[in-house]
Formats: structure tokens, C-alpha cells, sequence
């Protein structure tokens, strides 16, 4: 069974300029979730969907932050603009049962 | 306050040593009980859940959940080099949202 696909595995931006990633689930997992780490942190949850719908982002700061998960599948998360604060890992995650997470290799981000 | 405490170490043990990772936790809610770990520049990988309290066992790995001292633990035993890596405690109070750990970082020494 193929894990959980994210690219890019790395980037680096500037301040201000915008990034995203994408993430491809297990397939049949219906629940996708974007998760921010920052070193030294645990994760944290930025976006849960179910489907192609969220059912929770109260973390995601909505004024630079957005993502879509089109067609149920594949998902996105934008960050645009980016601020020195974003520079982290963003784990792409998908469930079957909710308290089974399989997580990506995640995205190293870097804003300079 | 946070609502889920783990210890970052780091923690430096010998190789075949017992170790013991440990979190608590503030909100009674939380019902299922995971331990991720994860290898430098990798996600977090599931290893074990529990649901309430009780003990669960897997090969040299052993779970643990206190529910009246809002404690969890997770036991490795003959630890080896392979299991160098941060190991993050996460929870749930039923939903899909898990509440994780800062992870503690462990070492194992030949």
C-alpha cells in the first residue's frame, strides 16, 4: 500500500512571496489533514477535511493561508504571503478511522 | 497551560537499556492515546494506540494509560540504535483531531 505523497520535500522563499504544496492521501482515506511543525514542536493541526469538505480550520490563519481538496482526493495548501514565522514543516496527514493518522514525509519550509 | 506535557529530553540511554517516554495530559476528554515516532526529516509514524485506559503490547514496545492520573507511558525494551528518533505522545477525545506532544528526543548508544 503506497504512504502518503507530498511535494516538494523542500522549499525556500523570500518574505512575501507565495508557495504551495500538495499531498496525495492513501487511497480510500477519506479524511485529509494539514499539520504545521515547527522545530522543536509537535504538530499542529492547520486544516481537517473530510472529503472534499472541511470540517475544521479554526488554525489556520486565514488571512495568508488556504487549501482545497478537490474531487475528495488530492489537496493543496497555499501560503501566500509568506512570513519568517511560516518557516516549518508541513506534514500532509490521511485517516480511515480518525485516531489513525499516516503521515507524509512532509515539506521543509524556508522563508528568508 | 498546555494541555498535553512531554518531556523534550534529549534522552541518552545505553543500547539493550529499558526506556520510558512519558506524557500528561490536562483534558479528561481525551479517550484515544497514540505514540508516533519520528526519524530526523521524516513524518511521524504511528506505533501504537490505546483506547482508555490499560496496557497494550507490541514486540519490545509496551503501552501504557493512566486515565486517573492523566498519564501515559510507552516502554522500549532492549532498545537498540534503530529506535534513535523522537517519539511523540497525541490524543483524542474521539474525533479525528489529535492533540500531540512536543515529542521527547531519544538516543541510543552502541
Amino acid at each position: 500500500e503506497a504512504g502518503v505523497a507530498q511535494s516538494p520535500r523542500y522549499k525556500i522563499i523570500e518574505k512575501r512571496q507565495s508557495v504551495a504544496f500538495w499531498c496525495n492521501p492513501i487511497s480510500g482515506h477519506a479524511t485529509l489533514y494539514w499539520y504545521q511543525q515547527i522545530l522543536g514542536q509537535g504538530p499542529k493541526l492547520l486544516i481537517q477535511f473530510q472529503n472534499n469538505g472541511v470540517v475544521d480550520d479554526s488554525q489556520l490563519p486565514k488571512d495568508r493561508f488556504s487549501a482545497e481538496r478537490l474531487k475528495g482526493v488530492d489537496s493543496t495548501l497555499k501560503i501566500q504571503p509568506a512570513k519568517l514565522e511560516d518557516s516549518a514543516v508541513y506534514l500532509c496527514a490521511s485517516s480511515f478511522r480518525g485516531y489513525e493518522q499516516y503521515f507524509g514525509p512532509g515539506t521543509r519550509l524556508t522563508v528568508t | 497551560q498546555k494541555e498535553v506535557e512531554q518531556d523534550p529530553g534529549p534522552l541518552s540511554v545505553p543500547e539493550g537499556a529499558i526506556v520510558s517516554l512519558n506524557c500528561t495530559y490536562s483534558n479528561s476528554a481525551f479517550q484515544y492515546f497514540m505514540w508516533y515516532r519520528q526519524y530526523s526529516r521524516k513524518g511521524p509514524e504511528l506505533l501504537m494506540y490505546t483506547y482508555s485506559s490499560g496496557n497494550k503490547e507490541d514486540g519490545r514496545f509496551t503501552a501504557q494509560v493512566d486515565k486517573s492520573s492523566k498519564y501515559i507511558s510507552l516502554f522500549i525494551r532492549d532498545s537498540q540504535p534503530s529506535d534513535s528518533a523522537t517519539y511523540l505522545c497525541a490524543m483524542t477525545g474521539g474525533g479525528n483531531k489529535l492533540t500531540f506532544g512536543t515529542g521527547t528526543q531519544l538516543k541510543v548508544e552502541l
